[in-house]
């Protein structure tokens, strides 16, 4: 157990729907990323934030949108699902920017499948 | 912008044998972190390398930052199915507080 926790981990959902995905941090951390990973690719960043404020967008759809809490969870929603959208979707933690000898903390991630 | 090119793509090794991946970028990189992801998890942040020329060890991998701090490798000796997994490189930017990731270098134990 990483300390950051995703749920669902698995979702399947069709076309055109909308999904939220959600992101507990470990204790103590303040910046929460999302992350996209399709099958056997990279990371792809998708927006980071800073104690409850949007600190930087990577290739985030329009149809993306997130936002961290004042209990410092996030969540990640998807709208207008098309079927390219389905990735398995990272949530990382960290105690401030990140460049830490503790680097980022990873949760197991949610698997979205769209049909 | 900043990027950062993880060679090799795959590296096919017998078990026993050594394996390494590369990270290279045009421009000074700032911080280099390493973490691995297993065959259907999620990525562990194994370690961060900040100064020039920096060599850090923990067991059998060996990691490296170049003198010019335009590379890094990662090196592990004498693999074993353990390691089996996705090896990504990350420079993090203290300007922006982002990582700047690599590709990833896939490490597969022939059979």
């Amino acid at each position: 157990d990483s300390g950051v926790t995703q749920t669902p981990k698995h979702l399947i959902t069709a076309t055109g729907q909308r999904v939220t995905l959600r992101c507990s941090p470990r204790s103590g951390d303040l910046s929460v990323y999302w992350y996209q990973q399709s099958l056997d690719q990279g990371l792809q960043f998708l927006i980071q934030y800073y104690n409850g404020e949007e600190r930087a967008k990577g290739n985030i759809l329009e149809r993306f949108s997130a936002q961290q809490f004042p209990d410092l969870h996030s969540e990640l929603n998807l709208s207008s699902l098309e079927l390219g959208d389905s990735a398995l979707y990272f949530c990382a933690s960290s105690p401030e920017g990140g460049g830490s000898n503790y680097g980022y903390t990873f949760g197991s991630g949610t698997r979205l499948t769209v049909v | 912008g900043q990027q950062v090119m993880q060679i090799p793509q795959y590296q096919h090794v017998q078990e026993g044998e050594d394996f390494t991946t590369y990270c290279n970028s045009s421009t000074t990189l700032s911080n280099i972190q390493w973490y691995k992801q297993r065959p259907g998890g999620h990525p562990v942040f194994l370690i961060q390398l900040v100064k020039s020329g920096e060599v850090k060890k923990q067991k059998r991998l060996t990691f490296q930052f170049g003198e010019a701090k335009k590379n890094s490798s990662l090196h592990i000796t004498a693999t074993q199915t353990t390691d089996v997994g996705t090896y990504f490189c990350a420079d993090y930017m203290d300007s922006n507080y982002q990582l700047i990731w690599g590709a990833g270098t896939k490490l597969i134990i022939k059979p």
